[in-house]
């Protein structure tokens, strides 16, 4: 069956510090792959997204790279601010027959939490 | 810039009442999703909407659970009678085209049961 597993956190960095966010996903096809963002207080936001084998997708500093051959979509950053401090969600979409292709299936999420 | 707007964001109800929560998805999309989130758990699908009728629900939404378009642009997502185990946050969200999972979400409502 279909399935996402992503790192658990919570995780704690200081600023400029690197970031990675491990997710692997198991799929019966080929999922279009996306991040999350949850900052607080707030909804949803997309962060960035992948729909096919060794595509990147890059927003705000920060990448990840769709990998077919070990099924994963790491998140990463160079240097983290303090801005950045939110919950990411790993969220593939997994293909299907039918209408819903926004239907995600999200990872735990990650709290991220970046000091000064 | 268009965004999902979502009302309440906070509601506490006793168990049994029935609850109706109201999402305004972005005008001109086709697609309308609910999500929940119970407090420290994973973001789960409940059910998707499109032309008016339900695409695909999840095994979350039983019959208790109902959604609605009534007036165009007001997307509804009624519990007919609450337990406390549908406490959680409420999702609404909404996309444009077909084959994207590019979904545009809400800031969520708060349901509590009491």
């Amino acid at each position: 069956g279909n399935s996402v597993t992503q790192m658990e956190g919570p995780v704690t960095l200081s600023e400029e510090a690197f970031l990675t966010i491990n997710c692997t996903y198991t799929a019966t096809g080929y999922p279009s792959l996306f991040w999350y963002v949850q900052y607080p207080g707030e909804g949803l936001q997309l962060l960035l997204k992948a729909t096919k084998a060794d595509d990147k997708g890059s927003n705000k500093g920060f990448e990840a790279t769709y990998r077919k051959e070990t099924t994963s979509f790491h998140l990463e950053k160079g240097s983290v601010q303090v801005s950045d401090s939110a919950v990411y969600f790993c969220a593939p979409s997994f293909p299907a027959g039918g209408t819903s292709y926004g239907k995600l299936t999200f990872g735990q999420g990650t709290i991220l939490t970046v000091h000064p | 810039e268009p965004e999902v707007t979502q009302t309440p964001s906070h509601q506490v109800t006793q168990m049994g009442q029935e609850v109706i929560l109201r999402c305004v998805p972005i005008s001109n999309h086709l697609y309308f999703y609910w999500y929940r989130q119970i407090l420290g758990q994973k973001v789960e699908f409940l059910v998707s909407f499109y032309n008016n009728e339900i695409s695909e629900k999840s095994e979350i939404f039983d019959d208790q659970f109902s959604v609605e378009r009534p007036d165009g642009s007001n997307f509804t997502l009624k519990i007919r009678s609450t337990k406390l185990e549908d406490s959680a946050m409420y999702f609404c969200a909404s996309h444009e085209q077909r084959n994207t999972g590019e979904l545009f979400f809400g800031e969520g409502s708060r349901l509590t049961v009491l």
